[in-house]
């Protein structure tokens, strides 16, 4: 099954602890994205990558790192969490070059720091 | 730059009548636009998406949209609610050839559906 995997699914730590996040896809998609969902603001891009090894900020970068060392990962990284990062996160993936495809989501992490 | 208005943050109908709901899109570049819907707890799933074919766009579970380029909307329409529509509903457009992979989502508008 095509499918975009986000682990883990619920997360609370506390502040200043680093954590990752992980994201995995199977549809050898070229393009991977990061977003969080907040109440009354949608869906915020985080970082996003065009191919292994290339990445770049979205709207909402800070506090944030992301890697590609492989096609199909897309871990996001939280070196020091601060409560402004609980949210709902989801990871996409796309296909390149094709503005008409649109995404496929994991089903997404709700991480909380306290 | 893109950008996506969706009216209303809270739709309230009732199981059978009409869903509406409204979108109202900024680009630079001819859109790409989609809809998108989020059940509870879960990832948000595509519904329809125009991509410069026919206007009106038929998606699942009875939903459709229709791009209107005068009025610069896409509103999405199901003509009888079911129960099981009750979910958040987000309008996203398509980036630019320079960013054309980022797609910017409006605010989202939650539908609670009444017997």
């Amino acid at each position: 099954e095509a499918q975009v995997t986000q682990n883990p699914r619920y997360l609370i730590t506390v502040t200043g602890k680093k954590l990752t996040v992980t994201c995995s896809q199977n549809m050898n998609h070229e393009y991977m994205s990061w977003y969080r969902q907040d109440p009354g603001l949608g869906l915020r891009q985080i970082y996003y990558s065009m191919n292994v090894e290339v990445t770049d900020k979205g709207d909402v970068p800070e506090g944030y790192k992301v890697s590609r060392k492989e096609k199909r990962n897309f871990p996001l990284i939280l070196e020091s969490p601060s409560p402004n990062q609980t949210s709902l996160y989801f990871c996409a993936s796309s296909l390149f070059g094709d503005r008409g495809y649109g995404y496929t989501f994991g089903s997404g992490t709700r991480l909380t720091v306290v | 730059a893109q950008s996506v208005t969706q009216l209303g943050s809270h739709v309230s109908v009732s199981e059978g009548a009409l869903v509406l709901l409204r979108c109202n899109y900024s680009s630079s570049v001819p859109p790409y636009l989609f809809w998108y819907v989020q059940y509870p707890n879960q990832g948000l799933q595509l519904l329809l998406k125009y991509t410069s074919a026919a206007t009106l766009v038929k998606g699942i579970n009875g939903f459709e949209a229709e791009f209107k380029k005068s009025e610069t909307s896409f509103h999405l329409t199901k003509p009888s609610a079911h129960m099981s529509d009750a979910a958040e509903y987000f309008c996203a457009v398509s980036g630019t050839t320079d960013s054309w992979g980022k797609l910017q989502f409006g605010a989202g508008t939650q539908v609670v559906v009444t017997p």
